[in-house]
């Protein structure tokens, strides 16, 4: 079945430590990919996204995210967590027929 | 540029009754979207509109939500009657133009409580 995984519900990291979030898909061809961020009480926030080209994707707030087609995975990535970056993170898919599909996301606790 | 508009943010109602959300996108933009997000997963796509046409409702009940975008600017999300299972977030999203590559711009959603 077409779906976007990401592996872990929760995840707690000390603030200026690395931090790295899974996202898997599977659809027959590579769709748009995109990170968002949903801070607590609030919209959704677009971090960055992929549709070709360079694999390694810049995004705001210092984080990246990289495509492996071969592993249907686009994680998302960051060198030192901020304690502002605790917040729901949501991978999402868009394919070519105007659809759109969230992840389950994964919750960021980040500890002083 | 302002942002898409949502109201009212939070609704406590009881089950049977009806609700209604509002959302006004960011001028412009030809598509708006409506999602659920319930508790603990990720948004999930109720409705798309492109300009004041539908462009998918596959997953919206359609015998108890109803949803509109009259001239192709606000759209209303209604609920009648409600269940205990529609407690959710919903969440109002606005694009340039329906493409799976465009990025979507949200408001901060309708917390909607039935008891």
């Amino acid at each position: 079945a077409q779906s976007v995984t990401q592996p872990d519900i929760h995840i707690t990291v000390s603030e200026g430590a690395s931090l790295e979030l899974r996202c898997n898909y599977s659809y027959g061809a590579t769709p748009y990919l995109f990170w968002y961020v949903q801070s607590p009480g609030q919209g959704l926030q677009l971090l960055l996204k992929y549709f070709s080209g360079d694999t390694l994707v810049q995004g705001i707030k210092g984080f990246e995210a990289e495509f492996k087609r071969s592993q249907s995975s686009f994680n998302l990535r960051k060198p030192s967590v901020h304690w502002s970056d605790a917040a729901e993170y949501f991978c999402a898919v868009g394919l070519t027929g105007n659809q759109f599909y969230f992840g389950t996301g994964t919750s960021l606790t980040v500890i002083p | 540029e302002a942002g898409v508009a949502q109201s009212p943010r939070y609704k406590i109602i009881e089950k049977r009754q009806s609700v209604a959300f509002w959302c006004n996108p960011i001028s412009g933009h030809a598509t708006l979207y409506w999602y659920q997000q319930i508790l603990g997963q990720g948004p999930k796509l109720l409705i798309q509109f492109q300009n004041n046409g539908v462009v998918d409702d596959s997953q919206l009940p359609k015998d108890r939500f109803s949803a509109e975008r009259l001239k192709g600017v606000d759209s209303t999300l209604k609920i009648q009657p409600a269940k205990l299972e529609d407690s959710a977030v919903y969440l109002c999203a606005s694009s340039l133009t329906a493409s799976g590559r465009r990025e979507q711009y949200f408001g901060p959603g309708t917390r909607l409580t039935v008891t």
